[in-house]
């Protein structure tokens, strides 16, 4: 079945440093991957979404490009502020089929 | 904009006692509804997937008997979690899509439940 790693556990940087977060999957179907952030006592949100092979996508200064030839979806800032330290997830899915598999999270610290 | 509301947003619960939650999309036709939950110091789990016009599915180790889901229209859907105890704590939430337009879920805020 479909599977997702991320690197798990904590990350903690200081302001103003670059951040990658590692998501690799497996699936045997065309992918659909996501990045979710979720803050404390709030749902996730979506993130980032792509399907197209090497093409790279962005938002809120958060980039990532989805490369099917390694299986990768990593996440990536290049300066990180306070206000991004959250949980993030990255979800696979395929086409024709509703559900997404999450990674197990990752937990970002952004201190001062 | 598409928004899915859930309530209650927290609730407390005696073991063996019953609640319900509810997933209300607005903006969009939520043609599949799919539950999670987030135990503590877990990922999301899926619980059960629901599109309209087809039968309910459970994942693995989630049933029917015990996480009864309506799914009565494009706007609307509700999840018991029924006899609950302390390992069905935990953030329930509902991510629903429209599947003829995106593949992306569009989560509410969550049901956080607590059974004492």
């Amino acid at each position: 079945g479909d599977s997702v790693t991320q690197t798990e556990g904590l990350v903690t940087l200081t302001k103003g440093l670059p951040v990658m977060l590692n998501c690799t999957y497996q699936t045997t179907y065309s992918p659909f991957l996501f990045w979710y952030v979720q803050h404390l006592n709030e749902a996730p949100k979506l993130l980032l979404k792509s399907s197209t092979d090497n093409k790279r996508t962005e938002h809120q200064g958060f980039y990532a490009t989805l490369h099917k030839s390694s299986s990768s979806f990593h996440l990536q800032k290049s300066s990180v502020q306070l206000s991004d330290s959250a949980l993030y997830f990255c979800a696979l899915s395929h086409s024709g089929y509703n559900k997404l598999t999450f990674g197990k999270g990752t937990v970002l610290l952004v201190s001062p | 904009g598409a928004l899915v509301y859930q309530y209650p947003r927290r609730t407390i619960c005696k073991s063996g006692t019953s609640m319900r939650m509810e997933c209300q999309a607005v903006g969009f036709q939520a043609t599949s509804v799919a539950w999670y939950r987030q135990s503590p110091q877990k990922t999301f789990e899926l619980i059960a997937l629901s599109t309209v016009n087809s039968a309910i599915k459970y994942e693995q180790n989630f049933t029917q008997e015990k996480f009864p889901i309506s799914h009565p229209n494009l706007s609307f859907s509700s999840m018991t979690v029924l006899n609950a105890y302390l390992e069905d704590r935990g953030l329930y939430l509902c991510g629903a899509r429209d599947q003829g337009l995106s593949y992306e879920q569009y989560f509410g805020p969550g049901t956080r439940l607590t059974v004492l």
